[in-house]
């Protein structure tokens, strides 16, 4: 069965400073990956996916994430980050093309003046 | 723009009550799911349904049921609310088929707090 691993729950930064968010996963078939966003009182928000193809994929509001199949990761970056970009972050995964996501217990991403 | 609605964005509900939560998605999307979120537990899946009248339990079921009787609508059903099923209920979508389907869209959610 797949699962997704977050080691971080909170991540604390300061404005304008480069950020990581971890994700690992365990599946033994194809997987295709996902983060989402999630903002205070809101409902989840896709950032980005991995599907196919180019294993670096760029989503909104500036992150990008590398797919690793050796490392099994799906490590999400931002080179700077804004006061806006406070907020809940999620990596799920979706084993064998299959409709189901199973989602990371998430990250807390706190960014400070 | 995909929307998905829920009928409540705050609920107090009593133990023992039976409660309804409601999910309305108008992009034709077959793919309709429940989860529930609670702190450092991350999104686990309570039910989902690939079409109407069709549903499949997720990881966590128990106290729970569904239905779906419209296309885009989802109902949650707490048969008999107890107090550890105090928390933020959001109900997603997808398409089905192709592989744009497995972005899943969100609802607001609903808190839910059980007394």
């Amino acid at each position: 069965a797949q699962s997704v691993t977050q080691l971080d729950s909170q991540v604390p930064v300061f404005e304008e400073a480069p950020v990581e968010l971890r994700c690992n996963y365990s599946s033994s078939v194809s997987v295709y990956l996902f983060w989402y966003v999630q903002y205070p009182n809101q409902g989840l928000q896709l950032l980005l996916k991995y599907l196919s193809g180019s294993t670096l994929v760029k989503g909104i509001n500036g992150f990008e994430a590398e797919f690793n199949k050796s490392q099994t990761s799906f490590h999400l970056r931002k080179p700077s980050v804004h006061i806006s970009d406070t907020a809940e972050y999620f990596c799920a995964v979706s084993e064998g093309g299959g409709n189901k996501l199973t989602f990371g217990t998430g990250t807390q991403l706190k960014v400070e003046l | 723009d995909v929307k998905v609605t829920q009928s409540s964005r705050y609920l107090v509900k009593r133990t023992g009550e039976k409660v309804f939560l409601e999910c309305v998605q108008d992009m034709d999307h077959e793919n309709m799911f429940w989860y529930r979120q609670d702190p450092g537990l991350g999104l686990r899946l309570i039910y989902f349904s690939y079409d109407v009248k069709m549903k499949e339990k997720g990881d966590i079921p128990e106290g729970y049921s569904v239905s779906r009787e419209k296309k885009e609508r989802f109902s949650l059903i707490l048969e008999s609310a107890s107090t550890n099923q105090t928390s933020m209920y959001l109900c997603a979508s997808s398409d089905q088929g192709r592989t744009a389907a497995y972005e899943q869209y969100f609802g607001p959610g609903t808190r839910l707090t059980v007394t």
